[in-house]
């Protein structure tokens, strides 16, 4: 069956500009992570969902990070107002359920911000 | 919070020998897991093996191996019959009650013939 998908694999923006980045999980799992990985570091968490709702956003590093999942399967990570320090690998993960289930990873998308 | 420390930032093994990767963890949490991820160079996140704080015994998965020391806080990695392919980034990562992955800063494995 498919993996985990995230679109773009690369996206390269200005700084103060708005992206999105896409998450497509297994079907059928109903948990999703996203992750931030900077260059030299393991991944650091930014927000899960259980369903539709975000259980944790716990995360997100301030409110020009915000995230959604309507309909409970595809997610989107927005980043308003980019800046430099936003620069990293952005990674999806997916689970069948919040605990300690295996996180499945997506490939990951490469944001540079110039 | 969960905090992992990975103190081998690189490591060499010969083709065919065995490698431990080290581990420790600090968590107030009672329940816990921890996970060994795989990363090679195109960058996804390969899930290897997990272990429950509960479990009695050390978990394994083919090659690999946990060595779980709770005393200790420490849940090294043990690949056994290294192979070319096994040249990586490892992560060590622990979830608790929040649900979320904390992961350490890695380690570098490469494999030499």
């Amino acid at each position: 069956g498919a993996g985990v998908s995230q679109t773009p694999s690369n996206k390269v923006t200005e700084k103060g500009k708005y992206v999105e980045l896409r998450c497509d999980p297994i079907s059928g799992h109903t948990a999703l992570y996203w992750y931030r990985q900077s260059l030299g570091q393991g991944p650091e968490f930014l927000i899960y969902f259980q369903g539709t709702g975000a259980a944790d956003d716990s995360g997100l590093p301030n409110d020009r990070f915000f995230a959604v999942r309507p309909e409970g399967s595809v997610s989107t990570l927005k980043i308003q107002r980019t800046e430099r320090g936003d620069s990293a690998v952005y990674l999806c993960a997916s689970s069948l359920r919040g605990t300690y289930n295996e996180q499945f990873f997506g490939p990951g998308t490469r944001l540079t911000v110039l | 919070a969960q905090k992992i420390t990975q103190t081998q930032p690189g490591m060499f093994v010969q083709e065919k020998e065995a490698v431990t990767l080290d581990c420790t963890y600090d968590t107030s949490d009672q329940s816990y897991g921890l996970f060994w991820y795989k990363q090679p160079s195109s960058g996804e996140m390969i899930f290897l093996i997990y272990q429950g704080s509960y479990d009695e015994q050390n978990a394994t998965e083919g090659r690999y191996s946990l060595n779980f020391q709770k005393a200790r806080k420490s849940a090294n990695l043990v690949i056994s019959a290294s192979q070319l392919g096994d040249s990586a980034m490892y992560f060590c990562a622990s979830g608790g009650s929040g649900y979320a992955l904390n992961f350490g800063k890695g380690t570098s494995l490469l494999v030499t013939p």
